[in-house]
């Protein structure tokens, strides 16, 4: 039982390019979520999903994409990358009926130049 | 203002020392609160929810109190493995979840 794995862990990326954030759950959990950590700030919503098919907006969806076509995957895409995306990414999973308790996976370090 | 506020800390403390940690929260239809764990550049874990009556879990102590909007942590007999930032985390209806910008705890020996 892995629970939420993220690739990759480490990214740089010059300023313009497009890159896909893999995120993955084996614990059949309905919710997913994407945060962004940034120093100084708390953990920020991004994207979440409820379901397979569902997505909705976050606090700061600007500049992201989302899709979920399985339970188990919920991929972040960044669509043309700018400095000010550099962050922390973390997925999160929870269950509907637990809901405050999210796990999450151990987040990948982005860097936009 | 911003809808979750700790204090930053650092809060550096001797083993075996008592420490509480505040957290303030504007949004009065706010329903859910926990407490979550985060290690230095690692991902955040659930420590413990926090229920009206209050709640103990070992050596950690949560209380809640709505009419002044406001969660509260305590640890007794701090170890140094409770070194870590402190997450405090509101959930209002439907799916939103805000989280604080966390305290930063030391134990030092």
């Amino acid at each position: 039982n892995a629970g939420v794995t993220q690739t990759p862990k480490f990214q740089v990326l010059k300023t313009g390019q497009s890159m896909t954030l893999q995120c993955a759950q084996d614990m059949n959990h309905e919710y997913m979520s994407w945060y962004r950590q940034d120093p100084g700030m708390g953990l920020r919503l991004i994207h979440y999903s409820v379901g397979a098919g569902i997505t909705d907006q976050g606090e700061v969806p600007n500049g992201y994409n989302v899709s979920r076509s399985t339970t188990e995957d919920f991929p972040l895409r960044l669509l043309s990358a700018a400095p000010s995306q550099t962050s922390v990414y973390f997925c999160a999973s929870s269950s509907r009926l637990a809901t405050g308790e999210q796990f999450f996976g151990p987040g990948t370090r982005l860097t936009v130049l | 203002r911003k809808e979750v506020e700790q204090d930053p800390g650092p809060f550096n403390v001797p083993e075996g020392a008592t420490v509480a940690f505040n957290c303030t929260y504007s949004n009065s239809a706010s329903q859910s609160f926990f407490w979550y764990r985060q290690d230095c550049r690692k991902e955040p874990k659930l420590l413990m929810s926090v229920y009206s009556s209050g709640n103990e879990d070992g050596r950690f102590t949560a209380q809640l109190n709505r009419a002044s909007q406001y969660i509260s942590l305590l640890i007794r007999d701090s170890k140094l493995s409770d070194s870590a930032t402190y997450l405090c985390v509101v959930k209002t209806g439907g799916f939103k979840t805000i989280f604080g910008a966390g305290t930063r705890l030391f134990v030092k020996a």
